[in-house]
């Protein structure tokens, strides 16, 4: 069981617009901490996507974005491209743990 | 180039013992703390072990607190993970990733390895 809470898996057609939650608490998205975004094509190790909650580093595609509110954050990819398909991955700190966590990733299927 | 080659994994029976190594270059190796992350067989992502970027602090996750440990030569621009007691659940790619953010809170993982595998069986 993962802190940090992510659908196992979503779908869309291509062209399309999906959104990956994140839920974690207190101790970790609720206490300020910043909630960063992985991707991780099939058999390739992981790619930062997002970080700092909102931020994308060089070279990421305007049509990947993040979000934070309270406890929760999500990820949004916009016009779905078939090279999306891939598993996504949330993290950020967890002082209860005094750790790093992540969460249990997502599948993204694009039809 | 900037990249970061991880080196070391195997078999190993119950309780033995292995150490990983990670080659950085392209960075400033002494700038930055490090990470070991680790993927079983078809599971997420969990992190294991962290180190500052002048080694004088480290950080474990429950699950290998008092088994393995973290350290660093930044003359040689090189991590390592020493691994021992080693279970089958330590079974996994372990990747290593150089940290970026300013403070705890606000770290995040910004140049991953390729990983080395690590087989913990009889």
């Amino acid at each position: 069981q993962s802190v940090l809470t992510q659908p196992p898996s979503v779908s869309g057609a291509p062209g399309q617009r999906v959104t990956i939650s994140c839920t974690g608490s207190s101790s970790n998205i609720g206490a300020g901490s910043d909630v960063n975004w992985y991707q991780q094509l099939p058999g390739t190790a992981p790619k930062l996507l997002i970080y700092h909650s909102t931020t994308r580093p060089s070279g990421v595609p305007d049509r990947f974005s993040g979000s934070k509110s309270g406890t929760s954050a999500s990820l949004a990819i916009t016009g779905l491209q078939a090279e999306d398909e891939a598993d996504y991955y949330c993290q950020s700190y967890d002082s209860s743990l005094s750790g790093w966590v992540f969460g249990g990733g997502t599948k993204l299927t694009v039809l | 180039e900037v990249q970061l080659v991880e080196s070391g994994g195997g078999l190993v029976k119950p309780g033995g013992s292995l150490r990983l190594s990670c080659a950085a270059s392209g960075f400033t190796f002494s700038y930055y703390s490090m990470t070991w992350v680790r993927q079983a067989p078809g599971e997420g992502l969990e992190w294991v072990s962290s180190i500052s970027s002048g080694g004088s602090h480290v950080y474990y996750a429950d699950s290998v607190k008092g088994r393995f440990t973290i350290s660093r030569d930044n003359t040689k621009n090189s991590l390592y993970l020493q691994m021992n007691s080693l279970r089958a659940e330590d079974t996994a790619l372990y990747y290593c990733t150089r940290v970026a953010g300013e403070q705890q809170l606000y770290w995040y993982f910004d140049l991953w390895g390729r990983g080395t595998l690590v087989t913990v069986s009889s």
